[in-house]
């Protein structure tokens, strides 16, 4: 068990709606990071956050927005959702923000967009 | 050019057959090789974890740097069907906000 809990397991939408997946990290971890993986493109880095502060952003829609709350949980917003959003979720955690620190991750959140 | 190449495969092997996974990469400012398995339908966990150019050995399993050709390997010893998983290598470097993984390759040990 990584420590990292992701919320909820599986989600099934239609296109045009908007869902909030959860993530706590693993305690004592400061920075999140959110990923997107399908299968033709691996795992994807959307966004980082450190204490409560955004601190990269990857390849991530102005559709999708993240944030992280005080008390270290995140959540990753996606609206005006379409097919091509179909994809697994992941929620990782570091105890630094810099490189060299070895991510922890959550089980994840499918999520399937019809 | 991306950061992370990796063969997708998928690859298949016998039970105790010797693997062998690999992994290029661009950045000459990684030092730090990482590793991670993902099993089906859960999320990837850290296997090995590597700093600089060399060699390190966890029970059956070799993680081999040379950055002098950028290049990443793992070798797994007298495989079993437990091993059987997506492996995904992920190269890293100081001040980085983010881990660059590559696309995995997807492992099966037939037993």
């Amino acid at each position: 068990d990584s420590g990292v809990t992701q919320t909820p397991k599986h989600l099934i939408t239609a296109t045009g709606q908007r869902v909030t997946l959860r993530c706590s990290p693993r305690s004592g971890d400061l920075s999140v990071y959110w990923y997107q993986q399908s299968l033709d493109q691996g795992l994807q880095f959307l966004i980082q956050y450190y204490n409560g502060e955004e601190r990269a952003k990857g390849n991530i829609l102005e559709r999708f927005s993240a944030q992280q709350f005080p008390d270290l949980h995140s959540e990753l917003n996606l609206s005006s959702l379409e097919l091509g959003d179909s994809a697994l979720y992941f929620c990782a955690s570091s105890a630094r923000q810099g490189g060299g620190s070895p991510l922890h991750f959550g089980n994840g959140t499918r999520l399937t967009v019809t | 050019q991306k950061e992370v190449e990796q063969d997708p495969g998928p690859l298949s092997v016998p039970e105790g057959a010797i693997v062998s996974l690999n992994c290029t990469y661009s950045n000459s400012a990684f030092q730090y090789f990482m590793w991670y398995r993902q099993y089906s339908r859960k999320g990837p966990e850290l296997l090995m974890y590597t700093y600089s150019s060399g060699n390190k050995e966890d029970g059956r399993f070799t993680a081999q740097v040379d950055k002098s050709s950028k290049y990443i390997s793992l070798f797994i010893r007298d495989s079993q069907p437990s091993d059987s998983a997506t492996y995904l290598c992920a190269p890293d470097q100081t001040g980085a906000n983010n881990l660059f993984f590559g696309t995995g390759t997807r492992l099966t040990v037939i037993p």
